[in-house]
């Protein structure tokens, strides 16, 4: 079975460009989750959907950030202007069910670095 | 004060060595715990879930203190495999996100 795949592995991109990540959960997986990690500091969450609909987005920086799940399969987040603040590791994570003890499966992360 | 904190490491040790990560949590209402290890440049991954009355899984063992509210990990005879960040995870008060610790670096050297 495919785990969570995410494009690209790698984008360098100038400040005030538009990026798009994309991330393709677990088939079946209804949740999933959108979180970044910027040199140095933990791992943050950013927000979630269930299927289509946002769940919580209360992790979202700013309004240069927008994550849709159309379809309720894969997820593209695009950052609109990208600034340098925003360089890090994008990673996705998907999760069958809601339960405490479900485990949440990681893609590979986008290490995205806004020059 | 943050939800999650983790013991700054780095840990050095020889193979065959026992070490122990600590980590604190804020929310007494967190239910559920987990370590996720992550390798360099990897994704991270579950390790184990942590519950109250502890749970082993070969040479790792996690406990859950509620009164104290602290999450451990346990390694016992370290191989040099288990080079990598440790993180310490929870949701706060819910299952809705996970909430990460900054992680502690492991270093086993021969």
């Amino acid at each position: 079975e495919a785990g969570v795949t995410q494009f690209p592995s790698h984008s360098v991109i100038e400040k005030g460009q538009t990026v798009t990540l994309r991330c393709d959960p677990i088939s079946g997986h209804d949740n999933l989750y959108w979180y970044r990690r910027v040199m140095g500091k933990e791992i943050k969450f950013l927000l979630h959907f269930v299927k289509e609909s946002k769940q919580d987005e209360s992790g979202m920086p700013n309004n240069r950030f927008l994550a849709e799940r159309t379809g309720g399969t894969y997820s593209t987040l695009k950052v609109q202007p990208a600034e340098l603040e925003d360089s890090g590791v994008y990673f996705c994570a998907s999760k069958l069910g809601l339960a405490g003890g479900t485990e949440a499966f990681f893609g590979q992360g986008t290490r995205l670095t806004v020059v | 004060r943050k939800e999650v904190e983790q013991d700054p490491g780095p840990f050095n040790v020889p193979e065959g060595a026992t070490v122990a990560f600590n980590c604190t949590y804020s929310n007494s209402a967190s239910q559920s715990f987990f370590w996720y290890r992550q390798d360099c440049r990897k994704e991270p991954k579950l390790l184990m879930s942590v519950y109250s009355s502890g749970n082993e899984d070969g040479r790792f063992t996690a406990q859950l203190n509620r009164a104290s509210q602290y999450i451990s990990l346990l390694i016992r005879d370290s191989k040099l495999s288990d080079s990598a960040t440790y993180l310490c995870v929870g949701p706060p008060g819910g299952y809705n996100k996970l909430i990460f610790g900054a992680g502690t670096r492991l270093a086993v050297h021969p």
